[in-house]
């Protein structure tokens, strides 16, 4: 059974970097995609970023410029590092494995392993 | 297009039938994936592909595909289903995006 733990600060001041990092137990590490996800307080899910095995990144544009997700195969763990952190930043943050999949002439892609969470809060 | 949309908010009476959307551009080449998440918790895949549910997802949840529009739903609703459901695919635009829908508010009644 695979599980992931996450961990990192919770309390931020504005335009300090916010970094997490997720640990992945039990299961394949090269096969997937790692990913972040948010959640503000009452809103959605919200996609930053994701990385494979060989470092290999995708980012949501609207937080590319701030982001960076890095592994360290060796440990099985992936992190993430949000710069410049605003107000507009707090939210549970969530790893997740992503997999993708050809299925007839449709792709899918799905994330079947998450995280239980990390509550950040930025505030003065 | 990396928009997926979906109605904020449905309700169903407990045991009835109930259809939640996902519309958009990319599900014309991605089969939606949908996951349920209740107060506190993190998300739960309970549907991906064409058809498929994970272990222990009950199978009242089904998946269905047309164009550009994903459904899913819940067949014999319980006071359990009650949570909020979102939609996801990656972006059809080859820039390698993974998109969340706004989710839905499902009640059950």
């Amino acid at each position: 059974q695979v599980q992931l733990q996450q961990w990192g600060a919770g309390l931020l001041k504005p335009s300090e970097t916010l970094s997490l990092t997720c640990a992945v137990y039990g299961g394949s590490f090269s096969d997937y995609y790692w990913s972040w996800i948010r959640q503000p307080p009452g809103k959605g899910l919200e996609w930053i970023g994701e990385i494979n095995h060989s470092g290999s990144t995708n980012y949501n544009p609207s937080l590319k410029s701030r982001v960076t997700i890095s592994v360290d195969t060796s440990k099985n763990q992936f992190s993430l590092k949000v710069s410049s952190v605003t107000a507009a930043d707090t939210a549970v943050y969530y790893c997740a494995r992503g997999e993708p999949a050809v299925i007839g002439h449709y792709y899918c892609y799905y994330m079947d392993v998450w995280g239980e969470g990390t509550t950040v809060t930025v505030s003065s | 297009s990396s928009e997926l949309t979906q109605d904020p908010a449905v309700s169903v009476a407990l045991g009835q039938t109930v259809r939640i959307t996902c519309q958009g551009d990319s599900l014309r080449s991605y089969y939606a994936s949908w996951y349920q998440q209740k107060p506190g918790q993190a998300p739960v895949l309970v549907i991906y592909g064409k058809n498929n549910r994970p272990s222990g997802i009950p199978d009242r949840f089904s998946g269905s595909s047309s164009g550009d529009t994903a459904s899913l739903t819940i067949t014999g609703a319980q006071a359990e289903d009650e949570a909020d459901y979102y939609c996801n695919s990656r972006d059809s635009s080859g820039n390698h995006l993974v998109v969340f829908g706004g989710g839905t508010k499902l009640t059950v009644l």
